[in-house]
Parts: C-alpha cells; structure tokens; sequence
C-alpha cells in the first residue's frame, strides 16, 4: 500500500518568511495530492491539491509542487502570517479504479513567530 | 446543514466497555468516510461507505469495531470491548461524486479509554 512520508514534523518561522514542507509517496500510481489545515481542536481543512498531470499549483499565498519522477510533493507558503499556525498534513491517493481514500502523512506543526 | 457533525465531541470510557459514535454528514453526499488519528499522526482510513453500502474496510478495523450507515444518511462506528490502544480521535468525512477530491471532515470525537 501507499506510505506517504512528511518532514519537517515541527518547524518555526518568522512572520513575513516562507514556510516549506516536503512530502515523498511510494505508490508511483498515485495521483491525487491534497493537503490539509488542522488548526488545535478543530477538523481538518483542504487548503490545496494537485493532480499527477500538474507540475505546480498556487493559489495566492500557498502552493504546491510535484515531482513525480522523485515522487516527491511540497507546500510553500509565502508571507507567513499568525494565521498560517496549524499542523498541516499532506496527502496522496490513487484514485483509479474508483479507490477513494487517502493516505496521510504524520503531519508538520508550523509555528509563525510574530 | 453547514458541515459534517460528530457526537459526541469527547468520550472517556472504562477498558471493556463498548462506545457508538454517529456521524451526520452534509446533507447531499452520498460518500462517508471513517478515520482514526492518533496523537502526532495523520488520519488512517477505517472504512467507507458510498450510501448504505460498506464498500472498503481497512486492516485497522478489527473484529471489535463496526460500522453501519443503514440509510445511506448519518453513520454510526461502534468499538466493543475498548482497550487503551483504541484511544485515539475519530474522523468522519463525506463527500459526493467528487469522491477523494471533495472531502469535508467532521471534527472528530475524542476517545480516551481509562
């Protein structure tokens, strides 16, 4: 099955910095990968996805990009705002053959400083 | 209808004892998913359901746990005989057609086993 790795678990930065977050898949099927926003006690929220037939996707401050020869996928939020704080989790499914669920990685814990 | 709901929001039970969680999803989905999440792990899918119909369930999901969607509307998940290794949050999600691409989660109900 697919095991979908993520790094760093914990990382902090300075308001107005960039944040990255990397991700690396096993499954070179898979094709979908989302990721997700959980702020403390709340549900998690899709933020932004990106198909295998996509290279990079950005939508404002956030983007995304993918690899798939590497099978590797990132995040990177520019301008980091008080408000990007969260633990956020990528990631990655196959969804051919009409499979529906997604394998998420352990999650990276970012920490805006002010 | 403004999201998924899950009841209850935190339950503490004694080791043996059996816990029911319901999931109400978003009125017009027909697909509703079940995921435990661990304490610095990401969600692992449990099972899902596409209307009344069980169509996957993980290896995660021993012979204590069940769960039901009887009218392809709200959906409960059932542990019997909990034990300490059980406590953990458990995540609904649905979605429609869009499957894998359109999910929107719950905020989970907490379980701890004492």
């Amino acid at each position: 099955g697919e095991n979908v790795e993520q790094h760093p678990s914990t990382l902090s930065v300075q308001e107005g910095d960039s944040a990255v977050i990397k991700c690396t898949y096993s499954d070179s099927a898979s094709n979908y990968f989302p990721w997700y926003k959980q702020e403390l006690g709340k549900r998690p929220q899709l933020i932004i996805d990106i198909r295998s037939n996509v290279g990079e996707k950005k939508d404002q401050r956030i983007a995304v990009t993918l690899n798939k020869t590497a099978k590797h996928f990132s995040l990177h939020i520019t301008e980091t705002q008080p408000e990007d704080s969260a633990v956020y989790f990528c990631a990655a499914s196959d969804t051919n053959f009409g499979n529906e669920k997604l394998t998420f990685g352990t999650g990276t814990r970012l920490t805006i400083i002010p | 209808d403004t999201g998924v709901s899950q009841n209850p929001r935190h339950k503490i039970t004694k080791r043996g004892q059996n816990v029911t969680f319901r999931c109400d999803p978003i009125s017009e989905h027909n697909r509703l998913y079940w995921y435990r999440q661990t304490l610095g792990q990401g969600p692992e899918f449990l099972t899902y359901f596409q209307n009344e119909a069980q169509l996957e369930k993980s290896r995660l999901l021993s012979d204590r746990f069940s769960a039901e969607r009887p009218k392809g509307s709200f959906s409960t998940l059932e542990i019997q005989r909990t034990e300490q290794g059980d406590s953990a949050m458990y995540l609904c999600a649905s979605s429609g057609d869009r499957g894998a691409y359109g999910y929107t989660f719950g905020s989970g109900t907490r379980l701890t086993v004492v």
